[in-house]
């Protein structure tokens, strides 16, 4: 069965080290999301891809980074990790980003990442 | 205001009970609708789509009021297993933008 992945669940560091948080998908989409999720908020977007190459800042993109090297994998990278970067995150894929059907998101299972 | 802005709850309902979420949403532009549900801590999963007026699955009902810029899910014959937050999402363009949540707890 088709799924995605992330890696690790859990995660803890220090300040300012450089943290990269794995998302894989075998649903063979194009269009991958990071999101991180906060009590009091919903999730929030952070960065997004349409496809290899493509990566695209969201509402809460400072000090994160991505990149696109192939269809499966979205790396989400903290550049210089920070105690407000203390969330849970979440990886997604969707096979499309219009009105109409197949824009449903699909979720991995998450990565709590503490910053100390 | 927010985009998409849902009651917190919790929404505390005996086992059989008919419950019904409501949620609102800013851009009238949006097009489609969703609604995951969340158990603690653990990931986002589908619950439903509602791209016209509405949809039904099972025990589950969503339905779409755009002159209000609403929508709404109801749940008949609750289930414990139905304890949840439920998440209210919209389509802005081409990103999804999430309501903070509606927290269920059905009890026995």
């Amino acid at each position: 069965d088709a799924e995605i992945t992330q890696s690790p669940r859990h995660k803890i560091t220090e300040t300012g080290r450089q943290v990269t948080l794995a998302c894989h998908q075998t649903w063979n989409h194009n269009n991958m999301f990071w999101y991180r999720q906060d009590l009091g908020h919903g999730l929030r977007l952070i960065h997004y891809s349409y496809g290899v190459q493509d990566t695209n800042k969201g509402e809460v993109s400072d000090g994160y980074s991505v990149s696109r090297s192939n269809t499966e994998d979205l790396p989400l990278t903290l550049e210089s990790a920070a105690s407000s970067q203390t969330s849970v995150y979440f990886c997604a894929s969707s096979e499309s980003v219009f009105s109409g059907s197949g824009n449903e998101q699909f979720f991995g299972p998450g990565t709590r990442l503490t910053v100390l | 205001r927010k985009e998409v802005e849902q009651d917190p709850g919790p929404f505390n309902v005996p086992e059989g009970a008919t419950v019904a979420f409501n949620c609102t949403y800013s851009n009238s532009a949006s097009q489609s609708f969703f609604w995951y549900r969340q158990d603690c801590r653990k990931e986002p999963k589908l619950l439903m789509s509602v791209y016209s007026s509405g949809n039904e699955d099972g025990r589950f009902t969503a339905q779409l009021n755009r002159a209000s810029q609403y929508i709404s899910l109801l749940i008949r014959d609750s289930k414990l297993s139905d304890s949840a937050t439920y998440l209210c999402v919209a389509l802005y363009g081409n990103k999804l933008v999430f309501g903070a949540g509606t927290i269920l707890r059905v009890k026995s």
